[in-house]
């Protein structure tokens, strides 16, 4: 059974990091497109950037708003994704979800974590 | 980067009766040479993550029920919902896949 499990979420202060995990089972995440989609309190989903399957180059891309402070890598041998968050912003405050995606179609999602970003 | 947008933001429906929601995209996202649209359709309910229902525009994903069902090319698409259960409360939200920054409409809420 394909899962993803999230972890790492917790209160920061503005221009403060965080990182976040995802630990997959089920699947092997270096042969996966995988992606992060937060969503604010009561707001709309955002997407928030990607990987690609090692078999695709293993390249990244990420949404305009967090391009140059976030970061998406993996761990293979932990079967393991991370979401690095840098010069963390108020507005940056939300659930993140882990995806198991196929290319760009969100099939798998985990439950979240919740991040904070406040004084 | 393509912005999807939908309509209406909300609306209320009686059990049994349909329920349609709308979701038009800046530009294009039917790719030309695999004649896919490249739209999926996600439900959300509250305290929960969101769950894959439509996806290529209008192919439901397994274990969805037949009452839903996705329509449209190009620009225009819609979700359908032919007879309202009280299980089928939730924000739906469009979502393009055709190329990156990927997108989502901004969610129609969907009550009895």
């Amino acid at each position: 059974e394909v899962q993803v499990v999230e972890s790492g979420g917790g209160l920061v202060k503005p221009g403060g990091s965080l990182r976040l995990s995802c630990a997959a089972s089920g699947f092997t995440v270096s042969n996966a497109w995988m992606s992060w989609v937060r969503q604010a309190p009561g707001k709309g989903l955002e997407w928030v950037g990607r990987i690609k399957p090692t078999t695709d180059g293993g390249t990244t891309d990420y949404a305009a708003p967090v391009e140059g402070r976030f970061t998406i890598s993996r761990d293979d041998s932990k079967n393991t994704l991370y979401l690095q968050m840098n010069s963390l912003r108020t507005e940056d405050t939300a659930v993140y979800y882990c995806i198991k995606a196929s290319a760009g179609l969100f099939d798998y999602w985990g439950q979240g974590t919740l991040v904070t970003v406040s004084s | 980067d393509i912005v999807m947008t939908q309509s209406p933001d909300s609306l209320a429906v009686s059990l049994g009766e349909r329920a349609t929601i709308n979701c038009k995209s800046s530009q294009s996202v039917l790719y030309s040479s695999n004649n896919k649209n490249y739209l999926g359709w996600y439900q959300q309910k509250p305290g929960h993550p969101p769950k894959l229902l439509i996806y290529w525009a209008s192919i439901r994903e397994s274990g969805v029920p037949d009452r839903f069902s996705g329509s449209g090319s190009g620009t225009d698409f819609t979700l359908t919902i032919s007879s309202l259960q009280a299980e089928d409360v939730a924000v739906y939200y469009c979502q393009q896949y055709y190329s990156s920054p990927l997108t989502f409409g901004g969610g129609t809420k969907v009550e009895i």
